[in-house]
C-alpha cells in the first residue's frame, strides 16, 4: 500500500514555543491531506482538511490561527503548533488522500507532541 | 447523540472465541463504512470495507444494515494477535468528503 511518512515521531517541547510537524505521502501524490488529533483512550478526532494550493478547512472548535496548516505540494502538507500549551499534548496523525477510491486514505504513524 | 457509537469494550476473550462488534452512525446520507484496527500508540489500519451484501476476509466479516443504520464487524477463531482497538468510520459527503470514527472498542484475546 502507499507510504506516508511523518516527521517527528515524537517531540518533547516548552510551553509557548511552536511545532511544525511534515506529513508526505512518498509514493503518491495527495489531492487532500487531513490532520486528527488523539487524545489518550479516545477516538482520533478531525482536526482540518487540506487541499494542496488552497487553504485548510477546520473542524468547528479547532483554532486555525493557532494550528497553521500549509499544503504546498501534493505530497507535503505542514500541521504547525503555536505558542504550544500543555494542554496541546497529544498524538497527531495526518492521512493523505489520493482521490479515487474513498477507503484510500494512508494514515502517517502519527506525531506525539508533549509540551512541558 | 454522537455520529458514530461503538460497543464500548473492552472485550476480553479466550484464544479460539467468536466475538462480535456492532456500531450505529446517525446520518442516513452517510455513503462509506469501513472498518479499521488501530494497535497502541500507533495509527490506523484499514482492515476492511463494508457494504450491504457483506464482506468477508478470511476470519473477519462485515456488515452493513443501512435501514438501521448498523454496522458489524465479526471475528472468528480470535488470535492472540486480533488485539487491538477497532475503529468503525464512516464516510459522509457533505461537498467534500468528511470522515468520522468511531470511539473504538478495545479487543483483548487471552491465550
Amino acid at each position: 500500500g502507499a507510504v506516508v511518512s511523518q516527521h517527528p515521531s515524537r517531540v518533547i517541547c516548552k510551553s509557548g514555543t511552536s511545532v511544525k510537524i511534515e506529513c508526505r505521502s512518498l509514493d503518491f501524490q495527495a489531492t487532500t491531506m487531513f490532520w486528527y488529533r488523539q487524545f489518550p483512550k479516545q477516538s482520533l478526532m478531525l482536526m482540518a482538511t487540506s487541499n494542496e494550493g488552497s487553504k485548510a478547512t477546520y473542524e468547528q472548535g479547532v483554532e486555525k490561527d493557532k494550528f497553521l496548516i500549509n499544503h504546498a505540494s501534493l505530497t507535503l502538507s505542514t500541521l504547525t503548533v503555536t505558542s504550544a500549551h500543555p494542554e496541546d499534548s497529544s498524538f497527531y496523525i495526518c492521512s493523505a488522500y489520493a482521490g479515487h477510491y474513498l477507503a484510500e486514505q494512508y494514515f502517517g504513524p502519527g506525531t506525539r507532541l508533549t509540551v512541558t | 447523540r454522537k455520529e458514530v457509537e461503538q460497543d464500548p469494550g473492552p472485550f476480553n476473550v479466550p484464544e479460539g472465541a467468536t466475538v462480535a462488534f456492532n456500531c450505529t452512525y446517525s446520518n442516513s446520507a452517510s455513503q462509506s463504512f469501513f472498518w479499521y484496527r488501530q494497535d497502541c500508540r500507533k495509527e490506523p489500519k484499514l482492515l476492511m470495507s463494508v457494504y450491504s451484501s457483506g464482506n468477508e476476509d478470511g476470519r473477519f466479516t462485515a456488515q452493513l444494515n443501512r435501514a438501521s443504520q448498523y454496522i458489524s464487524l465479526l471475528i472468528r477463531d480470535s488470535k492472540l494477535s486480533d488485539s487491538a482497538t477497532y475503529l468503525c468510520v464512516v464516510i459522509e459527503n457533505t461537498g467534500g468528503f468528511k470522515t468520522i470514527f468511531g470511539a473504538g472498542t478495545r479487543l483483548f484475546v487471552k491465550a
